[in-house]
């Protein structure tokens, strides 16, 4: 049973472009979560995502961010007009249920590079 | 305030030693407590985790002390090994919060165990 995959593992991106990181979860998985994990630091939540459903977008910054699981393929995290404080590892969380005290397996995470 | 202290940043540790990572909680509606290891390059792997109804958890070499009047929780790696090298993180969770599934995570600690 392949564990959660996110696509790509590295990405580098200069001021102003866009980047879109992908999220494959694990199989029978339905819930998706994303983190953030800046230099020296733990990871913070960004969105908790259902299939065609946002359910937390608490973490999410305001402007730029925006995140979808479409009904079929992969969830994708969308980040326009990068800018250098964007650079980061972004790791994606998936679990079976979403009961509450479900175990949420994280994927190995995108490193983002903004030159 | 949603924030969890974990200390040390980093900690060297002899093989057979025991490590001792420790973390401190604010908000008393946290009522899971979860560790999770990390090795260089992949995501987060949850290790061991407790609900606050006990005080002790012990899962092989691993153990989590839990002390709700303090609001505070640690983990003990007994006899540690090289491999288990890594960066810890403590997190918490609100089970009892409704839609929201959000771990949030201290900030890590760097593990190095000598050989």
């Amino acid at each position: 049973n392949a564990g959660v995959m996110q696509n790509p593992r590295h990405l580098v991106r200069r001021r102003g472009q866009e980047a879109r990181l992908r999220c494959s979860p694990m199989k029978g998985h339905s819930h998706v979560y994303w983190y953030r994990q800046l230099p020296e630091e733990g990871l913070k939540f960004m969105v908790y995502l259902q299939k065609e459903n946002i359910i937390d977008e608490s973490g999410m910054p305001k402007e730029r961010f925006s995140a979808e699981f479409p009904k079929e393929g992969p969830s994708i995290l969308r980040i326009q007009q990068v800018v250098r404080g964007d650079s980061a590892a972004y790791f994606c969380a998936s679990s079976p249920l979403g009961r509450r005290w479900d175990t949420q397996y994280f994927g190995p995470g995108t490193r983002l590079t903004v030159l | 305030q949603q924030q969890v202290k974990q200390s040390p940043q980093s900690l060297i540790v002899q093989k057979g030693g025991i490590s001792i990572i420790n973390c401190a909680y604010e908000n008393t509606a946290f009522d899971y407590f979860p560790w999770y290891q990390q090795f260089p390059g992949k995501g987060p792997a949850l290790l061991i985790a407790i609900r606050p109804d006990v005080s002790e958890k012990k899962e092989g070499r691993f153990t989590i002390s839990f002390n709700k009047s303090a609001k505070q929780f640690s983990l003990h790696i007994m006899d540690s090994q090289p491999g288990d090298s890594a960066t810890y993180f403590c997190a918490a969770f609100k089970i009892s919060s409704g839609s929201a599934r959000q771990l949030t995570f201290g900030s890590g600690t760097q593990l190095t165990v000598l050989p």
